[in-house]
């Protein structure tokens, strides 16, 4: 299957620093790549939708300023979050499709996921 | 709104015994729908996924879900667990022709030898 990487897989700010997530499809050009959330012991939340050479799509009660989201290339989607405070601290997985695999085919892969820990 | 309800949070077996894990989804129309596995410390891996035909949907290592459109319901079923099977189970729907995955709250399969 196609392979989804993320970078860093761990990370560790202060509280009012920025830290970008990035997010590649290693076999395949994802043209939508999607931004989740996850909270210990909870399912994945959505967060945006990122597609390549426009704005990314937020889901209701998601900052658009506080998570920013660029999705420069048809490989690369990253994720900033902006002057980070501790309920910042989380599990941000993204996931990729691949067009080719079938305009029917809704599948997406995964990344590994990166920890945020705000101190 | 689109929901994915899984009435399990918590689940343990002994290996050998039958798996059922129950989802329930909230859409009137078409909709497609997954499994996903996300075992210890890896990322989440399909199944498998239904989006027309048998509703009856073989995924991998052993893995059958069902779907009962009359109930809105795509149950997971293995007929004999193995202690590799320990894992978080995620039901996803996506709903409406659009792209995003909703997910249910998951539940989590330890299997003991």
């Amino acid at each position: 299957g196609a392979v989804v990487s993320q970078h860093p897989s761990r990370v560790i700010c202060k509280s009012g620093t920025s830290v970008k997530i990035e997010c590649r499809s290693l076999d395949f050009q994802a043209t939508t790549m999607f931004w989740y959330r996850q909270f210990p012991k909870k399912s994945l939340m959505l967060m945006a939708t990122s597609n390549e050479g426009s704005k990314a799509t937020y889901e209701q009660g998601v900052e658009k300023d506080k998570f920013l989201i660029n999705h420069a290339s048809l490989t690369l989607s990253t994720l900033t979050v902006t002057s980070a405070h501790p309920e910042d601290s989380s599990f941000y997985i993204c996931s990729a499709r691949d067009p080719l695999s079938g305009s029917w085919d809704n599948e997406q892969f995964f990344g590994p996921g990166t920890r945020l820990t705000v101190l | 709104a689109q929901s994915v309800s899984q009435h399990n949070h918590h689940v343990i077996l002994s290996e050998a015994a039958s798996l059922e894990l129950g989802c329930n989804y909230s859409y009137g129309g078409t909709v497609n729908l997954f499994w996903y596995v996300q075992y210890p410390g890896q990322h989440l891996q399909l199944l498998l996924k239904y989006f027309s035909g048998d509703p009856l949907v073989k995924g991998i290592k052993g893995f059958e879900a069902e779907f009962i459109k009359s109930k809105f319901s795509f149950n997971l079923r293995k007929p004999s667990v193995q202690w590799s099977d320990t894992a978080e189970y995620f039901c996803a729907v996506n709903a409406g022709g659009y792209n995003k995955l909703i997910f249910g709250a998951g539940t989590r399969l330890a299997v003991h030898p």
